[in-house]
């Protein structure tokens, strides 16, 4: 069974700390996504990469910054945190989409995040 | 508009009755996905489907590529599956996953 795992399930921050967010997986994957989950709004892509040190911004990137040294982790960084972060941080990996093809997404249980 | 529209938002049933989640996109896309996340917010993949129709257990999952539409069908339902169920298709700018909003499903015993 493919396994994500996220540092921490539940998170308690202050204004203006750097707060960083683990993942790890332990199937090879090429692509690993970090979103954000908030009511009424859905999942939303913050980042993505699709191999070792190569990142892609997603749908709302702004105030994040992510890090990818090694194929099984990908990390999210909030540079500064404020409280319009607070959030379920969800992330997530799959084996590389060929073209015209598609592959099944991984999730990691979440953490939630609270900046106060 | 958004691109990938779920409904109903939220479902109550009786614990026995057949469900029903709709999911309409807008956008072409290669798969569609229904996931089904339990209250703590771990997220599962029930189905990946591009044509026709999947079931797995009391789960069953229909597309119809031309009305751009998928069904999610559970018969004999449960409290246990009671818990939000999203429905997403690749597409948007880069041709990662667009997630609709979700359906909050109740089952009641």
């Amino acid at each position: 069974d493919v396994k994500v795992t996220q540092s921490s399930r539940y998170l308690v921050k202050r204004t203006g700390e750097k707060v960083f967010l683990e993942c790890v997986q332990d199937m090879d994957h090429e692509n690993m996504f970090w979103y954000r989950q908030d009511p009424g709004l859905g999942l939303r892509l913050i980042y993505f990469s699709y191999d070792v040190k190569m990142k892609e911004k997603g749908d709302i990137p702004e105030g994040y910054s992510v890090s990818r040294e090694k194929k099984e982790r990908f990390s999210l960084i909030l540079e500064s945190a404020s409280t319009n972060q607070t959030s379920m941080y969800l992330c997530a990996s799959s084996l590389a989409r060929l073209s015209g093809g598609s592959y099944e997404q991984y999730f990691g249980p979440g953490t939630r995040l609270t900046v106060t | 508009k958004n691109e990938v529209e779920q409904s109903p938002q939220n479902l109550t049933a009786q614990e026995g009755e057949f469900i029903t989640i709709n999911c309409s996109y807008s956008v072409g896309i290669s798969a569609l996905h229904w996931l089904q996340q339990h209250p703590g917010g771990g997220i599962v993949s029930l189905f990946m489907l591009s044509s026709g129709k999947k079931k797995h257990g009391r789960l069953i999952a229909t597309i119809n590529i031309q009305e751009k539409h998928s069904s999610l069908h559970i018969t004999a339902s449960h409290p246990r599956d009671s818990a939000v169920y999203i429905c997403a298709v690749y597409g948007g700018s880069q041709g990662n996953l667009i997630f609709g909003k979700g359906t909050k499903l109740s089952v009641k015993p």
